[in-house]
Parts: C-alpha cells; sequence; structure tokens
C-alpha cells in the first residue's frame, strides 16, 4: 500500500513565477490536509480538503495560495507570484476520515525562491 | 488557540542510555500524536495517545498521556543511532487539524 506521494520533491522558482505542488494520499483516503514548515519554524497547518470541497482555510494566506482536490487526480496547492517568503518544506498528509483519524504525511516538497 | 511546548528543545545523548521528551499543552489534550522527522524527509507517524493516563509502546519508544490530558512524554530505552531525528508532538485541533510543538532534535553520540 504506496504511501502518500508528493511531487515535486524539489522545487526552484524565480520572484513571480508560479509553483504548483502535488499530492496524492494514500490509497482509500478521502481527506487531505497541508502544511508549512517554514526555515527554523515549526509545522504550522495551511487547508483541509475532502473530494473536491475546501472544509477549512483557516491557514491559507488569503492571497496568491490556492488549493483543490478534484474528483479525480491529486490534490494541488497553487502558489502565485511567489516571493521569498514562500521558500519553505510544504508537507500533505491523508487520513481515511476525520474525528481523531490518524494523519499520515508525505515526504514534502522543498521550495527555493530566487 | 492551543499551544505545544516541548522539552528539551535539542538533546545530545550516549548511544545505549535511556531518554525522555516532554511535550506540554495550554489546553486539554483529545487526541495527541507522536511524529518523527529526519532532516529532508517527512514525517513518520509513531504513536497516537486519547485517554487521560493512556501508555502506548513500540519497539523501544513508549509514549503516556497524562490524567490530565495535558501532557505527554515520549520515552526511547538504550537509545540506537536510528533514533536520531525530530520529535514532533501534534494535537488535534478541532477534529480535523493538528497543531504541532517546535520540536525535539534528537542526537545519538556511538
Amino acid at each position: 500500500n504506496a504511501g502518500v506521494m508528493q511531487n515535486p520533491r524539489h522545487l526552484v522558482r524565480r520572484r513571480g513565477q508560479e509553483a504548483r505542488l502535488r499530492c496524492s494520499p494514500m490509497k482509500g483516503h478521502s481527506h487531505v490536509y497541508w502544511y508549512r514548515q517554514l526555515p527554523e519554524e515549526g509545522l504550522k497547518f495551511m487547508v483541509y480538503l475532502q473530494k473536491e470541497n475546501i472544509i477549512d482555510e483557516s491557514g491559507m494566506p488569503k492571497e496568491r495560495f490556492s488549493a483543490e482536490f478534484p474528483k479525480e487526480g491529486p490534490s494541488i496547492l497553487r502558489i502565485q507570484q511567489v516571493v521569498r517568503g514562500d521558500s519553505a518544506a510544504y508537507f500533505c498528509a491523508s487520513s481515511h476520515s476525520t474525528g481523531h483519524e490518524t494523519q499520515y504525511f508525505g515526504p514534502g516538497t522543498r521550495l527555493l525562491v530566487l | 488557540s492551543q499551544e505545544l511546548e516541548q522539552s528539551p528543545q535539542s538533546l545530545i545523548v550516549q548511544e545505549g542510555k535511556n531518554l525522555t521528551i516532554n511535550c506540554t499543552s495550554s489546553k486539554t489534550l483529545y487526541g495527541l500524536y507522536w511524529y518523527k522527522q529526519k532532516y529532508g524527509e517527512g514525517l513518520i507517524f509513531l504513536m497516537m495517545l486519547q485517554k487521560g493516563g493512556e501508555e502506548k509502546s513500540h519497539e523501544k519508544i513508549t509514549a503516556k498521556l497524562d490524567e490530565k490530558k495535558q501532557q505527554s512524554s515520549l520515552h526511547i530505552t538504550a537509545s540506537q543511532p536510528s533514533h536520531a531525528g525530530i520529535y514532533l508532538c501534534g494535537a488535534s485541533q478541532g477534529a480535523q487539524k493538528l497543531v504541532f510543538g517546535q520540536g525535539t532534535r534528537l542526537t545519538i553520540n556511538p
């Protein structure tokens, strides 16, 4: 049973470009969570999605960031017009359901903005 | 909002020694998770505790949740180089998202 998959593992972008981060949840999991780990900081929640629905985006920056989890295909975290402060490790997690279900994490995407 | 504080922030121990990492919450814990992160990699799930006084073990790692459900400890017995990494405690917030402590960096000296 494959775990949570994320790609790319490393992404380099210049300021002003767009970054697209992909996450395929574990088989049978329909709940996806995105977290961000800034350099020398802890892991912070960004957004929680179920298939085709955003349930909680309280941790998402108001501008330039968006997330989706379509009926078919992986979840996408999209960052438009990246700035240097967006450089971080972005982790995706998935769970079978909600309500204190264990979240299993992917290997992360390390974004570097030049 | 709930905050988790881990202590110590970093720990260096000799191989074979025992060690304990603590996680203290500002609010009652309804689901406490322990993860391990190796540099450049994702988080590996270790254990989850829900009930006051609960204790779980996996190989040489034991985690406990105190009766008042505001503190958890992670204990490693006879540490090995493979135990090195960053240990993170996370708490369920609203049954949907996790809030994490800042992590404890563990180094094992041979």
